[in-house]
């Protein structure tokens, strides 16, 4: 059974604070994606990871980062939180073809106030 | 630029009956469309997907159909139960481009008993 797992189920923080959102997951896939989810807005996507050390920038990748060190472990960076990154984030993996499943985790709810 | 697009903020049906979830997109490039649900507090999973060298796929209670003269896709659902009532997100690919899933807004489907 494939699990994805986030760090943290809801997060809290200052505007201006350094975040740190972590995701692992267990199935050796080789694609991991940051997503975020808005009322109204749906799953826009972030970053998204092929390979170890590589990285794309997806839709709306302004005022985040990515780091991915191992496999399977892909980390998204809020530089300095700013309220309207107040969202949920949602991390998903897959193997490498577009059309193989996505797998998410449960979410991280975070609030910047 | 909305590239899949759910019309259709909410669905309200009845036990038993039919439930048709729609999704238009503009992209004619993709060719290969995913629907995922979601429940409240937790990730997204994958529930049905399509290639569009068929047009229809069915998986017990749940159908997709597709159109791609009219670049339309709808997932029917029968019968519904109460257990469906979720957010249900269109996805749409294109395999030979950037693989990226663009998802739609999503469609909150609640199935009254």
């Amino acid at each position: 059974d494939v699990k994805v797992t986030q760090s943290s189920r809801y997060l809290v923080k200052r505007t201006g604070e350094k975040v740190f959102l972590e995701c692992v997951q267990d199935m050796d896939h080789e694609n991991m994606f940051w997503y975020r989810q808005d009322p109204g807005l749906g799953l826009r996507l972030i970053y998204f990871s092929y390979d170890v050390k590589m990285k794309e920038k997806g839709d709306i990748p302004e005022g985040y980062s990515v780091s991915r060190e191992k496999k399977e472990r892909f980390s998204l960076i809020l530089e300095s939180a700013s309220t309207n990154q107040t969202s949920m984030y949602l991390c998903a993996s897959s193997y490498p073809h577009g059309s193989d499943t996505q797998y998410f985790g449960p979410g991280t709810r975070l609030t910047v106030l | 630029d909305q590239q899949v697009k759910q019309n259709s903020p909410s669905l309200s049906v009845q036990e038993g009956r039919i439930s048709i979830l729609n999704c238009d997109y503009t992209n004619s490039m993709f060719d290969y469309f995913l629907w995922y649900k979601k429940y409240p507090a937790e990730g997204p999973t994958f529930l049905i997907s399509i290639s569009s060298i068929k047009d229809k796929n069915e998986d017990g209670r749940f159908t997709v159909f597709l159109n791609k003269s009219a670049k339309h896709l709808s997932l029917h659902i029968v019968p519904s139960q109460p257990g469906d009532s979720a957010v249900y997100f269109c996805a749409a690919l294109s395999q030979g481009g950037s693989e990226k899933l663009v998802f739609g807004k999503g469609t909150k489907l609640t199935v009254n008993p």
